[in-house]
């Protein structure tokens, strides 16, 4: 069965550094995606960036990027230069690509707090 | 492109109540998923709808249940109401539903309390 772990359940860092928000992941499907979700306090659920188990590069988006080390089972998020708005829950998320279907599993999240 | 948009966004309801929530995704996308978040359990995959059908379910009782309508709308329902269903109930849209790399975009959220 899949399961996704963060083993952080909160994480401080200071405005304009850089923080890494841990993932480990277990599958037995060799296809599969990894997500990222930013939960601000209103709810809702912010795609951040995505990771494919076959590509051969790790995903970035603007000041987002995804540590995937696919033989660790790891796929840690790396926001840089942290700005008070990235104060939030996040969510790493996996989806098993052979079942056709769309179900993401979720980990607990991890609760980001960025300080002046 | 508009997002997704849930209503309404925030409900009471009391004990053996039912209750049905809406859930519109983004113009174009075809696939609709719900998800039930609570503090105890975290986020949990009810189900999924693609063309009108429902196609994958989670592990939740019959009381919970769901359809979607031929413009892709989509609404959940549930009936007899407990203590435990009070949570945020997420939907969630993504383009085709047959790219499984397809991303989901969630909407708002409705937020259930059941007293």
């Amino acid at each position: 069965a899949q399961k996704i772990t963060q083993t952080q359940p909160g994480m401080f860092v200071q405005e304009k550094e850089a923080v890494t928000l841990d993932c480990t992941y277990d599958t037995s499907d060799p296809s599969y995606g990894l997500f990222w979700y930013k939960q601000p306090s209103s709810g809702e659920m912010i795609f951040l960036i995505y990771q494919g188990s076959y590509d051969q590069q790790n995903a970035t988006e603007g000041r987002y990027s995804l540590n995937f080390q696919k033989a660790r089972k790891s796929a840690n998020l790396v926001i840089s230069a942290s700005q008070l708005g990235d104060s939030a829950m996040y969510f790493c998320a996996m989806r098993e690509l052979n079942t056709g279907f769309q179900k993401l599993v979720f980990g607990t999240g991890t609760r980001l707090l960025v300080s002046p | 492109k508009a997002g997704v948009t849930q209503t309404p966004r925030y409900l009471i309801k009391t004990r053996g109540q039912q209750v049905t929530l809406s859930c519109s995704p983004i113009s174009g996308h075809r696939s609709v998923s719900w998800y039930q978040q609570t503090p105890g359990q975290g986020l949990q995959f009810l189900f999924e709808y693609f063309s009108e059908t429902q196609r994958n379910k989670g592990n939740f009782p019959g009381r919970f249940s769901g359809r979607q309508f031929s413009n892709s709308r989509s609404e959940m329902n549930v009936s007899t109401l407990e203590l435990g269903d009070s949570a945020l109930y997420l939907c969630a849209s993504s383009s085709s539903g047959s790219l499984s790399t397809d991303t989901q975009y969630f909407g708002p959220g409705t937020r259930l309390t059941v007293l």
